[in-house]
Parts: C-alpha cells; sequence; structure tokens
C-alpha cells in the first residue's frame, strides 16, 4: 500500500512570494493533516481537512491556508513568505476522525525562503 | 494547554547498552500516546500507540509503556540502525480531530 506522498520535496522561493505544496494520503484515509517542523519550534500543528472542510486550526498567521479535494487530497498554500516560514512541511494521513487515530506522515516538503 | 516534554534531548549509546527515553505530559483527558521515529531529512514513522495507563507494546527492540503522567520508550540491545530522533506525541482534549502535540523528541546515537 503506497504511502502518503508530497509535491515537490524541495523548494526555495523569496521573501515577498507565495507557495502551494501538495499531499496525497493512503488510500482509503479521508482526514489529512498538515504540520510545520523547525529546529527551534519543533513539530507544531497547522490544519486538519476531513471531506474537504478544515476541522482543527493551530495557531499560525492567516497567511497559511490550505483546502481538501473531494478525492481527499489536500493542498496547503503559504503566502507573503516570510524568512521564518523556511521549514518542514509535513503532511500526515488517518482513516477519519474519531480523535484518536494514528497519523501517518509524508516525507515533507522542505521550504527555504530567500 | 497541553506540554509535552521529552527527555534526554541527547543520547549516546554503546551498541547492546540498553536505555530508556522519557516522555512526560500535562494534558486534559489524554485519548491517545503516540511514539514516532524520524531519520534526518524523512518524515516520521510511526511506532506505538498507546491509549490507557499501564498498556506496553513491544516491536522487535522496542518496548514502550505509559501511565498516567508519563511514558517510556525501551530500548534493548540497541544497534546502530537504531539511531534515530524519537518523537512522543500526545492526542488529548475534547476537540473534534486528530490533532497531535509534539515533544521536542530525544536524539539517539548508537555507537559500533
Amino acid at each position: 500500500k503506497a504511502g502518503v506522498t508530497q509535491t515537490p520535496r524541495y523548494l526555495i522561493k523569496t521573501r515577498g512570494q507565495q507557495v502551494t505544496l501538495s499531499c496525497s494520503p493512503i488510500s482509503g484515509h479521508r482526514s489529512v493533516s498538515w504540520y510545520q517542523q523547525t529546529p527551534g519550534q519543533g513539530l507544531q500543528f497547522l490544519f486538519e481537512y476531513f471531506s474537504e472542510t478544515q476541522r482543527n486550526k493551530g495557531n499560525f498567521p492567516g497567511r497559511f491556508s490550505g483546502r481538501q479535494f473531494s478525492n481527499s487530497r489536500s493542498e496547503m498554500n503559504v503566502s507573503t513568505l516570510e524568512l521564518g516560514d523556511s521549514a518542514l512541511y509535513l503532511c500526515a494521513s488517518s482513516k477519519g476522525l474519531a480523535g484518536s487515530e494514528t497519523q501517518y506522515f509524508g516525507p515533507g516538503t522542505r521550504l527555504l525562503v530567500l | 494547554e497541553d506540554q509535552v516534554t521529552q527527555s534526554p534531548e541527547a543520547l549516546r549509546l554503546q551498541e547492546g547498552e540498553s536505555s530508556s527515553l522519557n516522555c512526560s505530559y500535562t494534558v486534559s483527558g489524554l485519548r491517545g500516546l503516540f511514539w514516532y521515529r524520524q531519520d534526518p531529512g524523512k518524515g516520521p514513522e510511526f511506532l506505538f500507540t498507546l491509549y490507557s495507563a499501564g498498556e506496553e507494546k513491544e516491536k522487535e527492540r522496542l518496548k514502550a509503556t505509559l501511565t498516567k503522567k508519563e511514558s517510556f520508550l525501551h530500548i534493548t540491545a540497541p544497534k546502530p540502525e537504531d539511531s534515530a530522533t524519537y518523537l512522543c506525541a500526545v492526542q488529548a482534549g475534547w476537540e473534534y480531530g486528530n490533532k497531535l502535540v509534539f515533544g521536542a523528541g530525544t536524539i539517539l546515537r548508537v555507537k559500533s
């Protein structure tokens, strides 16, 4: 069974630009979550989507947004990039929204903002 | 606010030298505690889920245990390939969904 896939794997952008990251969950999984990982803050929750609706949101500014499509694939967008947005962005999928379900992570997209 | 603290920050072991990693948590309403392993440049790899105090799970050289305030990841006779960052995370509270709150991780190095 294929795991979570994320594209692209690496990105270099400049301040002020915007970026879109893509995530395909494990087949049959309907919940997709996004996390940001940095050396200083560790892994932090961005948001979770289920059935094309955002179900939960972390403490990030509105520049961070996402969406989910009917096939459960998800995208996240960061507008007006700042240097501090440089991070590894991880997508995780789980079967549903039961609240105690295991999340399986993809390889991540490494974003560098110059 | 839910908090997860892992110790030690880093651990160096000789091959075959058993040890334990600690994850202490302060949450309201624990729904699940998760252990992940992360290799450099990769996403976290799922290891275990624990749901209630007293629960234990094993996989090869790893054994995870849970009490009401902390979890331990015991590593028996580690090998160099066990070198990685081990992450502990909790699902807690009564929010809808699977949000994970992570600890900072323990970096494990096993030397042959």
